[in-house]
């Protein structure tokens, strides 16, 4: 099993839905997460963090589920300018400051 | 305000040769970061340093060596290419937040 795990996608939506992306991790240890966006051939971009109460900026919104293991991002009324990868970012316990990325999950936004 | 920058951008190189790809910053940020990015298997470490003087190994540091002798600057070398080494190397730092600032990125082809 991967240590972070998304589902790739690509997800096709039209402009205006809700969409919502899952990721998975495997080391409840872990103790910092983040959503990371990254255009066609760019570098990441933080988009947000993931806190134990729940994260809102804006049309986006991140839970943390610690149980479960899994965080969650939802993009509310999507734009044509939302289409990215959108990465799930998980750092290693411990404190060490190293970092975990998944494969990304691929948004697609129509017109 | 530049934030993290790679020089260079692009670079072929043939089978054998040597490289060094620098990165710098100026966020005053302890922890550096290599990553590599390849098709379908997200950004993998391959080192990073918690401050001036200092490296340390991440997952994939083979082939690779790393040296950070100030604090904004840290290099990345390739002491003899090889094809596998084809990729796109992202450097990152971060501070205090564990948040990470990533540089545009260089795109690597080992003919």
């Amino acid at each position: 099993r991967k240590e972070v795990e998304q589902d790739p996608g690509p997800f096709n939506v039209p402009e205006g839905a809700t969409v919502a992306f899952n990721c998975t991790y495997s080391n409840s240890a872990s103790q910092s997460f983040f959503w990371y966006r990254q255009d066609c051939r760019k570098e990441p971009k933080l988009l947000m963090s993931v806190y134990s109460s729940g994260n809102e900026d804006g049309r986006f919104t991140a839970q943390l589920n610690r149980a479960s293991q899994y965080i969650s991002l939802l993009i509310r009324d999507s734009k044509l300018s939302d289409s990215a990868t959108y990465l799930c970012v998980v750092n290693r316990p411990s404190g060490t400051y190293k970092y975990i990325f998944g494969t990304g999950t691929r948004l697609k936004v129509l017109a | 305000n530049a934030g993290v920058t790679q020089t260079p951008k692009f670079r072929v190189l043939k089978t054998g040769q040597s490289m060094t790809l620098l990165c710098a910053q100026d966020m005053n940020h302890e922890y550096m970061y290599w990553y590599r990015q390849d098709p379908g298997m997200g950004l993998r470490l391959i080192h990073y340093s918690v401050g001036e003087g200092t490296t340390a190994k991440g997952e994939v540091p083979d082939g690779y060596n790393v040296s950070r002798l100030k604090k904004q600057n840290f290099l990345l070398g390739l002491e003899s290419a090889a094809p596998s080494q084809t990729s796109v190397y992202f450097c990152a730092s971060t501070g205090g937040t564990y948040e990470q600032y990533f540089g545009p990125g260089t795109r690597l082809t080992v003919t």
